[in-house]
């Protein structure tokens, strides 16, 4: 059974950071591209970053040179680089898995969130 | 980037009804669509795929249709577990970008 569980989350000072993890089983996590999608409670789904298998990394523009992704083959793990926070970055965050190798024809399969809380 | 347009926004629809949901892409996405369900608390959940492909599992009173920037996701006969908010999402290009989403409401 595909399972992608994150951790990490926490209430953080707006300019601190954190380091999001999204462990996987269930899939060889090599094989796919693996995205963070975020949602403030109550709103919408925005697409956050993405890696793919090869390496190649996607960011959204509002969070361009904050955020760093990256990926562990060997220990099945996505990790998501948080820096300079601020508190439009509150929301839950989640990690996805693509359908695909690269490029993106969906996402299959989501965790069950972790939530990131930046308020001073 | 490529903005995605959803609409209604809110939709009240009764069980057995016929609904539809309309997404708008900003420029041809040919047929790179998703479309996803959420409900309150849970992750979303895959429904279609390029634009008309029901995921394994989906009931059939689900279907996708469209091409280029006009897009709707039709539920032939609403069922009480359809009470939800739906999201298309473009995968043409980067920034992956999502419709702002369609709740759908008992009325």
């Amino acid at each position: 059974e595909v399972q992608l569980v994150e951790s990490g989350g926490g209430l953080v000072q707006p300019g601190g950071s954190l380091r999001l993890s999204c462990a996987a089983s269930g899939f060889t996590l090599s094989n796919y591209a693996i995205n963070w999608v975020r949602q403030v409670p109550g709103k919408g789904l925005e697409w956050v970053s993405a890696i793919s298998s090869s390496g190649a990394k996607y960011f959204a523009d509002s969070v361009e040179g904050r955020l760093i992704i990256s990926r562990d083959n060997f220990k099945n793990t996505v990790y998501l680089q948080m820096n300079s926070l601020r508190v439009e970055d509150t929301a839950m965050y989640y990690c996805a898995k693509d359908v695909v190798a690269s490029g993106s024809e969906g996402f299959d399969h989501w965790g069950q969130g972790t939530l990131v809380t930046v308020s001073a | 980037d490529i903005q995605m347009t959803q609409s209604p926004s809110t939709l009240s629809a009764s069980v057995g009804d016929r609904v539809t949901i309309t997404c708008r892409a900003s420029q041809s996405i040919s047929t790179w669509l998703v479309w996803y369900q959420q409900k309150p608390g849970k992750a979303p959940k895959y429904l279609i795929h390029k634009a008309s492909n029901l995921e394994s599992g989906v009931p059939s009173r689900f279907s996708g249709s469209g091409s280029g920037t006009e897009f709707t996701l039709t539920i032939s006969s609403l069922q009480p577990d359809d009470f939800a908010t739906y999201y298309c999402q473009q995968h043409k290009s980067y920034p992956i970008t999502f419709g702002q989403g369609t709740r759908l409401e008992i009325k």
